[in-house]
């Protein structure tokens, strides 16, 4: 079956637009999450969901970032209000299980956001 | 929170071994360890998970002391396109998953 994809690719904004980024886990998987990636740095965890479950969103930077996931399937990131800190890549990955540290996350290609 | 840490950048040389050290000192009873590779561009692509001793797989071995306070990712004979950077991931019971800052692994000819 197909990997993770994530659209678009590459997103060009305005300052001050909103923006959404969408994610289609694995067929299957349960649990869904989001990462920030700056360029030359490490991921930054933003949020997760495991199922039809509430998220967790304490990793989200401002009330600016909100994320769902819907019929525990396919997940959109929305950005309000974007920030020229906020260009960054986006990463999204799903796995089996809840149990994080135990099962592979496969990873999208991400998406590219440029604020300008 | 179980944090990680490894060392930012490693050079090596094509067929030589590398062995790269991730810390983790509170790790907890439950976590698993992973290590993770990434490409320029790309999202990370996991590489092997271990919960202790140790672990080997077609492309690396991962020893874990009884403590389990370290890890370290072993890449037998590395190559050109071995050159990336390396996470590693501690699953914790938290909300929050831990990667490391990365070491970003350079093999030269």
């Amino acid at each position: 079956g197909a990997g993770v994809s994530q659209s678009p690719s590459n997103k060009v904004t305005e300052k001050g637009k909103d923006v959404e980024l969408r994610c289609d886990p694995i067929s299957g998987h349960t649990a869904l999450y989001w990462y920030r990636q700056s360029l030359g740095q490490g991921l930054e965890f933003l949020i997760y969901f495991q199922g039809n479950s509430a998220p967790d969103k304490s990793g989200l930077p401002s009330d600016r970032f909100s994320a769902e996931r819907t019929g525990g399937s396919v997940s959109t990131l929305t950005i309000q209000r974007t920030q020229q800190e906020d260009s960054a890549v986006y990463l999204c990955a799903s796995s089996l299980t809840l149990l994080r540290g135990q099962y592979e996350q496969y990873f999208g290609p991400g998406t590219r956001l440029t604020v300008t | 929170l179980a944090k990680t840490t490894q060392p930012i950048s490693m050079d090596s040389y094509e067929g030589q071994e590398v062995n790269i050290t991730c810390s983790h000192n509170n790790i907890a009873t439950n976590d698993y360890i992973t290590w993770y590779q990434q490409f320029p561009s790309q999202g990370p692509r996991f590489i092997i998970q271990g919960y202790k001793t140790k672990v080997t797989n077609e492309v690396a071995s991962l020893f874990i002391p009884a403590d389990r306070k370290s890890s370290t990712l072993s890449l037998p004979r590395v190559s050109l396109s071995d050159t990336a950077v390396y996470y590693c991931l501690v699953g914790g019971s938290t909300d929050k998953l831990i990667f490391g800052t990365g070491t970003r692994l350079q093999v030269f000819p």
